[in-house]
């Protein structure tokens, strides 16, 4: 298994609602990432993770709130958000012994209405 | 400030021509490049990497050129096919293990039948 997958593929949330973005790799990878993508532009950098633990967080407002519940699983609570927080949110994993290369889901589609 | 930067947002080209990307970094601490391939509403795709201790990478139809003294990287493509349209990113780390990846804006790249 050479992927990452991200559930759901879409989401449309009210901007009271509670919603969660899962992310799943099976390689083994130690370290996951969150970005967010808005039209047009590169990926920034959210959180990461490295052996289950948070190591880097981009001063993302606590409206996002990440989890790892085990070395495979990457979760995204959101609640609250804003009309602005509609975007692509990526997930990315990578080896934890030097290798430089992140790999990619294929993303969750926010809407915030 | 842009670490990495992408010059051309957007660049055509004809089947079977030869594509060449750019990117420039001002960060003298990158020692490692890679490309990524986006195509809409998917994540980005790894392509193609670099090490500072190289200055050429060549993976089939891919080959990525490293200009350290000019902080300059390339992308070429050859030949072009129309399945390359998509936005190619340009991204550095400083250095090995989890380090978060800085992404250059993109260049869409159309390839014209």
């Amino acid at each position: 298994d050479t992927e990452v997958t991200q559930t759901p593929k879409h989401l449309v949330m009210g901007m009271t609602n509670k919603k969660s973005l899962k992310c799943e790799q099976h390689m083994g990878h130690r370290a996951m990432y969150w970005y967010k993508q808005k039209a047009k532009k590169p990926p920034e950098l959210m959180f990461v993770y490295s052996y289950e633990k948070l190591s880097i967080n981009e001063s993302v407002p606590s409206r996002f709130s990440p989890e790892c519940p085990n070395s495979s699983l990457l979760n995204l609570h959101l609640h609250a958000l804003q009309p602005e927080d509609s975007a692509l949110y990526l997930c990315a994993s990578s080896p934890s012994d030097g290798s430089y290369e992140q790999y990619f889901g294929p993303g969750t589609r926010l809407t915030v209405t | 400030d842009q670490q990495v930067k992408q010059n051309s947002p957007s660049l055509s080209v004809q089947e079977g021509r030869i594509s060449i990307l750019n990117c420039d970094y001002t960060n003298s601490m990158f020692d490692y490049f890679l490309w990524y391939k986006k195509y809409p509403a998917e994540g980005p795709t790894f392509l193609i990497s670099i090490s500072s201790i190289k200055d050429k990478n060549e993976d089939g139809r891919f080959t990525v050129f490293l200009n350290k003294s000019a902080k300059h990287l390339s992308l070429h493509i050859v030949p072009s096919q129309p399945g390359d349209s998509a936005v190619y990113f340009c991204a550095a780390s400083p250095n090995s293990g989890n380090t978060p990846l800085v992404f250059g804006k993109g260049t869409r790249l159309s390839v014209i039948a």
